[in-house]
Protein backbone atom coordinates (compact mmCIF):
# COMPACT_ATOMS: atom_id res chain seq x y z
CA UNK A 1 0.00 0.00 0.00
CA UNK A 2 1.29 3.25 -1.14
CA UNK A 3 2.22 5.72 2.07
CA UNK A 4 3.00 9.01 0.87
CA UNK A 5 5.26 11.26 4.16
CA UNK A 6 5.78 15.20 4.14
CA UNK A 7 8.29 16.68 6.31
CA UNK A 8 7.75 19.53 7.05
CA UNK A 9 4.14 19.22 9.03
CA UNK A 10 5.11 22.92 9.50
CA UNK A 11 7.02 25.96 8.49
CA UNK A 12 7.76 29.46 8.76
CA UNK A 13 10.09 31.58 6.84
CA UNK A 14 10.55 35.31 6.55
CA UNK A 15 9.78 36.55 3.15
CA UNK A 16 12.29 36.85 0.38
CA UNK A 17 13.61 33.27 1.64
CA UNK A 18 13.57 30.15 -0.29
CA UNK A 19 12.04 27.07 0.95
CA UNK A 20 12.23 23.62 0.30
CA UNK A 21 9.16 21.03 1.09
CA UNK A 22 9.97 17.30 1.05
CA UNK A 23 7.78 14.62 -0.17
CA UNK A 24 8.29 10.57 -0.13
CA UNK A 25 6.54 7.84 -0.93
CA UNK A 26 6.93 4.16 -0.74
CA UNK A 27 6.01 2.62 -3.84
CA UNK A 28 8.17 3.34 -6.68
CA UNK A 29 5.04 2.35 -9.39
CA UNK A 30 4.18 5.39 -10.13
CA UNK A 31 2.76 7.49 -13.21
CA UNK A 32 3.42 10.67 -11.80
CA UNK A 33 3.79 12.96 -8.72
CA UNK A 34 1.34 16.29 -8.27
CA UNK A 35 2.50 18.96 -6.00
CA UNK A 36 -0.47 21.19 -4.85
CA UNK A 37 -1.50 24.01 -2.94
CA UNK A 38 -4.91 24.49 -0.52
CA UNK A 39 -5.68 27.66 1.12
CA UNK A 40 -8.22 27.18 4.53
CA UNK A 41 -10.86 26.01 4.12
CA UNK A 42 -10.70 25.71 0.14
CA UNK A 43 -10.29 23.41 -2.88
CA UNK A 44 -6.87 22.04 -4.40
CA UNK A 45 -4.93 24.04 -7.15
CA UNK A 46 -2.92 21.77 -9.06
CA UNK A 47 0.97 23.36 -8.82
CA UNK A 48 2.81 21.26 -10.61
CA UNK A 49 3.15 17.69 -12.45
CA UNK A 50 5.70 15.58 -12.91
CA UNK A 51 5.90 12.77 -15.11
CA UNK A 52 7.62 9.19 -13.78
CA UNK A 53 10.13 9.61 -16.40
CA UNK A 54 11.12 13.47 -15.59
CA UNK A 55 13.53 14.44 -13.12
CA UNK A 56 11.98 18.30 -12.52
CA UNK A 57 9.29 20.59 -13.56
CA UNK A 58 9.56 24.29 -13.19
CA UNK A 59 6.82 27.23 -13.25
CA UNK A 60 7.33 30.50 -12.08
CA UNK A 61 8.95 30.42 -8.85
CA UNK A 62 8.19 27.07 -8.44
CA UNK A 63 10.23 23.87 -9.36
CA UNK A 64 9.67 20.27 -8.61
CA UNK A 65 12.16 17.61 -8.52
CA UNK A 66 11.53 13.67 -8.77
CA UNK A 67 13.81 10.99 -8.00
CA UNK A 68 11.39 8.05 -8.21
CA UNK A 69 14.04 5.53 -7.41
CA UNK A 70 14.86 6.48 -4.16
CA UNK A 71 10.70 7.71 -3.81
CA UNK A 72 11.45 11.18 -3.35
CA UNK A 73 10.14 14.68 -4.61
CA UNK A 74 10.88 18.28 -3.81
CA UNK A 75 9.19 21.44 -3.94
CA UNK A 76 11.41 24.42 -4.50
CA UNK A 77 9.62 28.14 -3.80
CA UNK A 78 12.39 30.45 -4.42
CA UNK A 79 11.75 34.27 -2.90
CA UNK A 80 8.74 33.43 -0.38
CA UNK A 81 6.07 35.92 -0.27
CA UNK A 82 3.21 36.34 2.18
CA UNK A 83 0.65 34.94 -0.75
CA UNK A 84 2.41 31.57 -0.94
CA UNK A 85 1.56 30.59 2.90
CA UNK A 86 -0.88 27.55 2.47
CA UNK A 87 -0.90 23.99 2.74
CA UNK A 88 0.91 21.96 0.39
CA UNK A 89 0.33 18.96 -0.55
CA UNK A 90 2.05 15.98 -2.94
CA UNK A 91 -0.02 13.59 -4.38
CA UNK A 92 1.45 9.76 -6.38
CA UNK A 93 -0.69 8.72 -9.15
CA UNK A 94 -0.16 4.77 -8.93
CA UNK A 95 0.35 1.98 -11.71
CA UNK A 96 -1.87 -0.29 -9.68
CA UNK A 97 -5.98 -0.14 -10.15
CA UNK A 98 -7.86 0.33 -13.75
CA UNK A 99 -8.32 4.80 -12.53
CA UNK A 100 -4.84 4.34 -11.36
CA UNK A 101 -5.60 6.94 -8.36
CA UNK A 102 -3.94 9.53 -6.15
CA UNK A 103 -2.69 8.91 -2.87
CA UNK A 104 -2.04 12.09 -0.47
CA UNK A 105 0.59 13.26 2.03
CA UNK A 106 -0.53 14.93 5.00
CA UNK A 107 0.85 18.43 4.18
CA UNK A 108 3.36 21.37 4.87
CA UNK A 109 1.80 24.11 6.02
CA UNK A 110 3.79 26.94 5.16
CA UNK A 111 3.63 30.66 6.58
CA UNK A 112 5.36 33.64 4.73
CA UNK A 113 5.78 35.99 7.31
CA UNK A 114 6.39 39.77 6.90
CA UNK B 1 -10.21 27.08 -18.79
CA UNK B 2 -12.37 24.17 -18.59
CA UNK B 3 -13.18 22.80 -14.33
CA UNK B 4 -14.46 20.71 -12.14
CA UNK B 5 -17.82 22.43 -10.68
CA UNK B 6 -19.27 21.13 -7.13
CA UNK B 7 -22.83 21.46 -5.31
CA UNK B 8 -23.63 22.42 -3.07
CA UNK B 9 -20.34 24.10 -1.47
CA UNK B 10 -21.71 23.53 2.08
CA UNK B 11 -24.50 21.50 3.75
CA UNK B 12 -25.60 20.67 6.98
CA UNK B 13 -27.49 17.56 8.05
CA UNK B 14 -28.93 16.14 10.62
CA UNK B 15 -27.33 12.62 11.61
CA UNK B 16 -29.18 9.62 9.54
CA UNK B 17 -30.35 11.50 7.25
CA UNK B 18 -29.33 10.95 3.37
CA UNK B 19 -27.68 13.23 1.60
CA UNK B 20 -26.37 13.51 -2.56
CA UNK B 21 -23.45 15.75 -3.17
CA UNK B 22 -23.50 16.89 -6.90
CA UNK B 23 -20.35 16.90 -9.36
CA UNK B 24 -20.28 17.85 -13.03
CA UNK B 25 -16.85 16.66 -14.21
CA UNK B 26 -14.56 18.41 -17.25
CA UNK B 27 -16.94 17.25 -20.16
CA UNK B 28 -14.62 15.13 -22.09
CA UNK B 29 -13.17 13.78 -19.15
CA UNK B 30 -13.68 9.77 -18.32
CA UNK B 31 -12.64 8.73 -15.46
CA UNK B 32 -14.16 10.19 -11.86
CA UNK B 33 -13.19 10.09 -8.56
CA UNK B 34 -14.47 10.88 -4.91
CA UNK B 35 -11.92 12.00 -2.25
CA UNK B 36 -12.49 13.32 1.02
CA UNK B 37 -10.87 15.17 3.94
CA UNK B 38 -11.51 15.14 7.50
CA UNK B 39 -10.57 18.44 9.62
CA UNK B 40 -6.72 18.44 9.71
CA UNK B 41 -6.40 14.95 8.56
CA UNK B 42 -5.02 13.93 4.74
CA UNK B 43 -6.80 14.08 1.69
CA UNK B 44 -8.55 10.09 1.40
CA UNK B 45 -9.47 8.19 -1.60
CA UNK B 46 -12.92 6.78 -2.04
CA UNK B 47 -13.91 5.76 -4.95
CA UNK B 48 -13.19 5.80 -8.45
CA UNK B 49 -15.83 5.35 -11.90
CA UNK B 50 -15.22 4.70 -15.20
CA UNK B 51 -17.25 3.39 -17.97
CA UNK B 52 -20.17 3.46 -15.73
CA UNK B 53 -19.18 1.38 -12.86
CA UNK B 54 -16.96 1.67 -9.97
CA UNK B 55 -13.37 0.64 -10.78
CA UNK B 56 -11.86 1.01 -7.30
CA UNK B 57 -13.20 1.88 -3.97
CA UNK B 58 -11.65 2.40 -0.14
CA UNK B 59 -12.72 0.94 2.86
CA UNK B 60 -14.35 3.51 3.67
CA UNK B 61 -16.24 3.77 0.76
CA UNK B 62 -18.93 0.69 2.65
CA UNK B 63 -22.52 0.10 1.71
CA UNK B 64 -23.56 3.53 2.97
CA UNK B 65 -22.00 5.09 0.36
CA UNK B 66 -22.82 5.05 -3.83
CA UNK B 67 -22.23 6.85 -6.83
CA UNK B 68 -23.75 7.27 -9.92
CA UNK B 69 -24.33 9.01 -13.36
CA UNK B 70 -27.38 9.57 -13.49
CA UNK B 71 -27.24 11.45 -17.24
CA UNK B 72 -24.07 12.69 -19.15
CA UNK B 73 -22.47 15.25 -17.26
CA UNK B 74 -23.68 14.61 -13.74
CA UNK B 75 -21.41 12.52 -10.95
CA UNK B 76 -23.04 11.81 -7.84
CA UNK B 77 -22.22 10.64 -4.19
CA UNK B 78 -24.65 9.55 -2.05
CA UNK B 79 -24.29 8.65 1.66
CA UNK B 80 -27.82 6.68 3.09
CA UNK B 81 -27.50 7.62 6.71
CA UNK B 82 -25.42 10.40 7.29
CA UNK B 83 -23.07 9.78 10.64
CA UNK B 84 -20.99 12.53 12.61
CA UNK B 85 -17.68 11.15 11.46
CA UNK B 86 -19.11 11.29 8.15
CA UNK B 87 -18.67 15.20 8.35
CA UNK B 88 -15.93 16.65 5.81
CA UNK B 89 -14.49 18.08 3.02
CA UNK B 90 -15.61 15.40 -0.04
CA UNK B 91 -13.88 16.30 -3.35
CA UNK B 92 -14.81 15.70 -7.00
CA UNK B 93 -12.21 14.75 -9.59
CA UNK B 94 -12.01 14.15 -13.24
CA UNK B 95 -9.56 13.24 -15.76
CA UNK B 96 -9.21 11.94 -19.55
CA UNK B 97 -7.35 8.86 -18.57
CA UNK B 98 -4.91 7.10 -16.85
CA UNK B 99 -0.88 7.97 -16.51
CA UNK B 100 -0.03 10.74 -17.40
CA UNK B 101 -2.70 12.72 -17.73
CA UNK B 102 -3.69 15.61 -14.76
CA UNK B 103 -6.43 14.90 -12.34
CA UNK B 104 -8.71 17.99 -11.79
CA UNK B 105 -10.25 18.78 -8.76
CA UNK B 106 -13.57 20.75 -7.65
CA UNK B 107 -13.51 23.46 -4.86
CA UNK B 108 -15.58 20.76 -2.48
CA UNK B 109 -18.25 20.46 -1.06
CA UNK B 110 -18.44 20.91 2.98
CA UNK B 111 -20.61 18.54 4.64
CA UNK B 112 -21.62 18.94 8.34
CA UNK B 113 -23.65 16.31 10.34
CA UNK B 114 -25.38 17.08 13.25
Amino acid sequence: KQEVTQIPAALSVPEGENLVLNCSFTDSAIYNLQWFRQDPGKGLTSLLLIQSSQREQTSGRLNASLDKSSGRSTLYIAASQPGDSATYLCAVRGLRGTASKLTFGTGTRLQVTL
Amino acid sequence: EPEVTQTPSHQVTQMGQEVILRCVPISNHLYFYWYRQILGQKVEFLVSFYNNEISEKSEIFDDQFSVERPDGSNFTLKIRSTKLEDSAMYFCASTTGTGANTIYFGEGSWLTVV
